[in-house]
């Protein structure tokens, strides 16, 4: 299985409070990607870098940004998080743009509820 | 319209049974397509590419069909190991586009 972890694995929160999520990989690899995955819409990409401070948007980016500081680690914000936030939260990783390498491989998710 | 599109199921098969999944996407300028299983509550993974000429893995074999814009995956001699939802996976340009899985249930 791919290095990615992802911290925190499951979060409450209260409408209006700031979140951060952490993915980690021991990969090495270029590409990261945040999706989320909600019932009757399948996995819906959120923003993705492509190198240390390169990010760009998904298709649903709107409420949230993302940091690349460091290879191994791309950060998830909601600064003031909302009820249609509630979603399970999933990283993933891959070597090469896709089209070069298509695959792939994903964290093992972060449940977000807001209250 | 959905991008890609799939029969949500549940699909409740026999162990033994064959059982097979298709959906339809949107984009006709798609250019990789796959299929990933997710078990409940976990992430997903990679089953396979699917490749226009037809590609098999076992017990599992996938078919593309770009002029219907029509994907399929086949699942022979089912075990209860593949209850999952499989998923049809699309790439166009820098982006993999998800469907809503096809979930299975194979019973003893």
């Amino acid at each position: 299985d791919a290095g990615i972890t992802q911290s925190p694995r499951h979060k409450v929160t209260e409408t209006g409070t700031p979140v951060t999520l952490r993915c980690h990989q021991t990969e090495n690899h270029r590409y990261m990607y945040w999706y989320r995955q909600d019932p009757g819409h399948g996995l819906r990409l959120i923003h993705y870098s492509y190198g240390v401070k390169d990010t760009d948007k998904g298709e649903v980016s709107d409420g949230y940004s993302v940091s690349r500081s460091k290879t191994e680690d791309f950060l998830l914000t909601l600064e003031s998080a909302t009820s249609s936030q509630t979603s399970v939260y999933f990283c993933a990783i891959s070597a090469s743009q896709p089209g070069i390498t298509d695959t792939q491989y994903f964290g093992p998710g972060t449940r977000l509820t807001v209250l | 319209r959905k991008e890609v599109e799939q029969d949500p199921g549940p699909f409740n098969v026999p162990e033994g049974a064959t059982v097979a999944f298709n959906c339809t996407y949107s984009n006709s300028a798609s250019q990789s397509f796959f299929w990933y299983r997710q078990d409940c509550r976990k992430e997903p993974k990679l089953l396979m590419s699917v490749y226009s000429s037809g590609n098999e893995d076992g017990r599992f074999t996938a078919q593309l069909n770009r002029a219907s814009q029509y994907i399929s995956l086949l699942i022979r001699d089912s075990k209860l190991s593949d209850s999952a939802t499989y998923l049809c996976v699309v790439r166009a340009g820098n982006m993999l586009t998800f469907g809503g899985g096809t979930r299975l249930m194979v019973k003893p």
